[in-house]
């Protein structure tokens, strides 16, 4: 296992359409996590899951965005009726609990993203 | 108030040159903190973990002030690949969510 692994890389949509998102996390990471980044900005939280259950979601996560960890492995990430504001990158990233730091908090590997431009 | 904030930036330094990022955040419960490392149109990658005592890794120096909410990183003899941008991240209150800072970017010059 190489990393998380994030599919496609890139998407070109018009707007009114739907887009999916896949991730493919660490096979030992029990925890995912779903997040938006803009240029110049940091990753905004989107959404995290435990195994199967998604235990967070951010009020930006309209009900446009729905995200799904059905077997506690991949999640998928689909926005419905995309509009040109939801142009950003989608990172991905997992963690163990197992992989914690002296702090006790998460330690998060993330993927290379999916960039979606909405024109 | 933004819930982490950082100085844009961006920094230029020379080669050879120390350079330090602030990072202010507003919950004073926030328990872990972090600085990662993002280069231009790739994924953040964990740089390191602040602990409360101050920790340091090579030419990289991480400190946490609870009293005043800020974390700094220090860079010294900065390296041309040290160039990317800095992001401070936070975890607060029984959130698993991380949050980031909007990111400081760095350029170290020839």
């Amino acid at each position: 296992d190489t990393g998380v692994s994030q599919n496609p890389r890139h998407k070109i949509t018009k707007r009114g359409q739907n887009v999916t998102f896949r991730c493919d996390p660490i096979s030992e990471h029990n925890r995912l996590y779903w997040y938006r980044q803009t240029l110049g900005q940091g990753p905004e939280f989107l959404t995290y899951f435990q195994n199967e259950a998604q235990l967070e979601k951010s009020r930006l996560l309209s009900d446009r965005f729905s995200a799904e960890r059905p077997k506690g492995s991949f999640s998928t990430l689909e926005i419905q009726r995309t509009e040109q504001g939801d142009s950003a990158m989608y990172l991905c990233a997992s963690s163990s609990l197992l992989g914690q730091g002296a702090s006790g908090a998460n330690v998060l590997t993330f993927g290379a993203g999916s960039r979606l431009t909405v024109l | 108030r933004k819930e982490v904030e950082q100085d844009p930036g961006p920094f230029n330094v020379p080669e050879g040159a120390t350079v330090a990022f602030n990072c202010t955040y507003s919950n004073s419960a926030s328990q872990s903190f972090f600085w990662y490392r993002q280069d231009c149109r790739k994924e953040p990658k964990l740089l390191m973990s602040v602990y409360s005592s101050g920790n340091e890794d090579g030419r990289f120096t991480a400190q946490l002030n609870r009293a005043s909410q800020y974390i700094s990183l220090l860079i010294r003899d900065s390296k041309l690949s040290d160039s990317a941008t800095y992001l401070c991240v936070v975890i607060s209150g029984s959130a698993r969510q991380l949050t980031f800072g909007s990111g400081t970017q760095l350029t170290v010059l020839p």
